[in-house]
């Protein structure tokens, strides 16, 4: 079964850190850019970042410099490294599998999520 | 950064009807865009990908067109279980951008 699962979610004061995971496991994880997306509780849906399979980052102005994504393709995982957390990132944070064929790019799988809590 | 706009932010509607909900972005993104589903404490669903082309395993009466700037999701025939926020995602380049969500609830 295809499935990606986030953990390393908690409680943790503004200006700390936190590392999230995500274990794929079903299909060649080497194979796919994954991506991370958040949702603050009543809110939308916020693209957080991405990683191709070359390893390469991408980050949206809001997270850039503070968080970091990095894959392991040894052990099928995902990460994203939180810094200089904030009360605004607060949020439930999805990882995502990113699909692509001759049509078109989309995310096709994604994890249950993990919750994050940024108070004091 | 794109921005994406979607109209309406919610609706109301009733099982068997006609559903259009439109998404628009802030400068053209070719057919980069899909359409993904979410219901309350669960992750999203995607739809519709490239635009206009159907996810394996999502019903037929989901349909999606547009190009460019502007996009349309619609359910041709509602059923109970589409009652969801339905949100747009441009994946033309980065940073990628959803749109705010629509909000379909029953009548």
């Amino acid at each position: 079964e295809v499935q990606l699962v986030e953990s390393g979610g908690g409680l943790v004061q503004p200006g700390g850190s936190l590392r999230l995971s995500c274990a794929a496991s079903g299909f060649t994880f080497s194979s796919y850019d994954m991506h991370w997306v958040r949702q603050a509780t009543g809110k939308g849906l916020e693209w957080v970042s991405a990683i191709g399979t070359a390893g390469d980052p991408y980050y949206p102005g809001s997270v850039k410099g503070r968080f970091t994504i990095s894959r392991e393709n040894a052990k099928n995982s995902l990460y994203l490294q939180m810094n200089s957390l904030r009360a605004g990132d607060t949020a439930v944070y999805y990882c995502a599998r990113a699909y692509y064929d001759s049509s078109g790019y989309a995310f096709d799988i994604w994890g249950q999520g993990t919750m994050v809590t940024v108070s004091s | 950064a794109i921005q994406m706009t979607q109209s309406p932010s919610s609706l109301s509607a009733s099982v068997g009807d006609r559903v259009t909900i439109t998404c628009r972005a802030s400068q053209g993104i070719r057919n980069d865009l899909g359409w993904y589903q979410q219901k309350p404490g669960k992750a999203p669903k995607l739809l519709i990908y490239a635009a206009s082309s159907l996810q394996s395993g999502v019903p037929s009466r989901f349909s999606g067109s547009g190009s460019g700037t502007d996009f349309t999701l619609t359910i041709s025939s509602l059923q109970p279980e589409d009652f969801a926020t339905y949100y747009c995602l441009q994946d033309y380049n980065y940073p990628f951008t959803f749109g705010p969500g629509t909000k379909v609830d029953i009548k």
